[in-house]
């Protein structure tokens, strides 16, 4: 199984900061024939199912705010939450679709500082 | 636009079998993965496994011998088993469908589009 390990496990940011999540995987997600990393970003607030936020590990979903941003390739990726808002307060989860079993990180709870 | 709608039941026994359906609505289940994915505290987000209309099945190694997947396209629903439950099959439990669908295209897949959930809780 491919392995993905995210950090940190909380992250408390004030209003209107920089929010920095990564992700690393046991392996590589490339896929060389098609340039692409089968790598998604899901946030997660309670009481709701995972929200797909990132693709293709930078694509952003339709009618996800562009201060949400996916960066990396290979074994290592960020998601990055530009200026962090109050509706912005989730779990986020990193996971790959590279190969059988999807795996995904443990997760990552942002706060408001 | 595509909704996944989940029920079963959500009290189970230990060494019962779990079963969960998943209709889809607004397409039809034609050329794509279908997937199962839990969530429990302990283990965090744990994908169960997926079916496509033709019934070709991936499961979870960790969970393949007590796991059965299956489809049912003309009623455009796909089920999960789960045999021989514990208290570690205590999750909530989704049904999701693969980015693609709406998109038009087909990979292995994020996903964009999720059941409710269904709470299901494993106690004698």
């Amino acid at each position: 199984d491919i392995v993905m390990t995210q950090s940190p496990d909380s992250l408390a940011v004030s209003l209107g900061e920089r929010a920095t999540i990564n992700c690393k995987s046991s392996q590589s997600v490339l896929f060389n024939s098609n340039n692409k990393n089968y790598l998604a970003w899901y946030q997660q607030k309670p009481g709701q199912p995972p929200k797909l936020l990132i693709y293709w590990a930078s694509g952003r979903e339709s009618g996800v705010p562009d201060r949400f941003s996916g960066s990396g390739s290979g074994t290592d990726f960020t998601l990055t939450i530009s200026s962090l808002q109050a509706e912005d307060v989730a779990v986020y989860y990193c996971q790959q679709y590279y190969d059988t079993p999807r795996t995904f990180g443990q997760g990552t709870r942002v706060e408001i500082k | 636009q595509v909704q996944l709608q989940q029920w079963g039941a959500g009290l189970l026994k230990p060494s019962e079998t779990l079963s969960l359906t998943c209709g889809v609505y607004g397409g039809s289940l034609s050329g794509y993965f279908w997937t199962w994915i839990r969530q429990s505290p302990g283990k965090g987000l744990e994908w169960i496994g997926e079916i496509n209309h033709s019934g070709i099945t991936n499961y979870n190694p960790s969970l393949k011998s007590r796991v059965t997947i299956s489809v049912a396209t003309s009623k455009n629903q796909f089920s999960l088993k789960l045999s021989s439950v514990t208290a570690a099959d205590t999750a909530l439990y989704y049904c999701a469908s693969p980015r693609g669908y709406r998109y038009g295209y087909s990979d292995n897949d994020a996903f964009d589009i999720w059941g409710q959930g269904t709470m299901v809780t494993v106690s004698s």
